[in-house]
């Protein structure tokens, strides 16, 4: 496994504003996720960074709203746009490497937005 | 139907009981499977994968496979208090790129 950090950890952001949350691993890795946990549900996949283009989004979820970076294999960002209170949540980056017969996410630490 | 369902619980047994976690599939292209265990406030941490039919056993646990019956378990014996936090089942198809569907987790509650 490898040491993947997220910053902020945590932050309470005003409405109509945007938050961008870093994601970081100590070691390269082939893929990278980002995903929401909303209070009491389990986890939503926003999309999948891809290094080097755009990202993949999942049905619901759109770059203006989320936009996404991913310039090399150690480090990704998330970009919460135009937030409202419904973006309150825990927003998690998670890593997989692609290696044979393992095929395993990891999870970061995780950022818990509230939205004011 | 939804693709990867879990009883939510809470599931309560007694300190030193087995506790069994339950999970069952739709997709039965699914190969992976994963079981995370997830601390309030925390994110979810690996335990166990299976990739075959039968039982894997990793110290106190053992993930169970059955891809005729699209069900995976996870028994975890001698449960302890910290053992107490919810698990999230997970399934994932063939191919390194297909994405991982998550439950909703089982919350689990070890009584002293």
């Amino acid at each position: 496994s490898a040491v993947i950090s997220q910053k902020p950890s945590r932050d309470i952001c005003q409405r109509g504003t945007s938050l961008t949350i870093q994601c970081q691993v100590d070691s390269q890795v082939t893929m990278m996720f980002w995903y929401r946990q909303q209070p009491g549900q389990s986890l939503t996949l926003i999309a999948t960074a891809n290094q080097g283009s755009e990202a993949t989004y999942e049905s619901g979820f759109v770059i203006d709203k989320f936009p996404i970076s991913r310039p090399n294999l150690t480090f990704s960002t998330l970009t919460v746009s135009n937030m409202s209170p419904e973006d309150s949540s825990i927003y998690l980056c998670s890593v997989q490497w692609i290696i044979t017969s393992t095929d395993t996410q990891y999870f970061g630490p995780g950022t818990r937005l509230t939205v004011l | 139907q939804k693709e990867v369902e879990q009883n939510s619980g809470p599931l309560s047994v007694p300190e030193g009981a087995i506790a069994s976690l339950n999970c069952t599939y739709s997709d039965r292209g699914s190969q992976s499977f994963f079981w995370y265990r997830q601390y309030s406030g925390k994110s979810p941490e690996l335990i166990m994968s299976i990739y075959s039919n039968g039982d894997k056993e990793d110290g106190r646990f053992t993930a169970q496979l059955n891809k005729a019956s699209q069900y995976v378990s996870l028994l975890i014996r001698d449960s302890q208090p910290s053992d107490s936090a919810t698990y999230l089942c997970a399934v994932k198809k063939s191919g390194g790129y297909q994405k991982v569907t998550f439950g909703t987790g089982t919350k689990l509650q070890v009584i002293p």
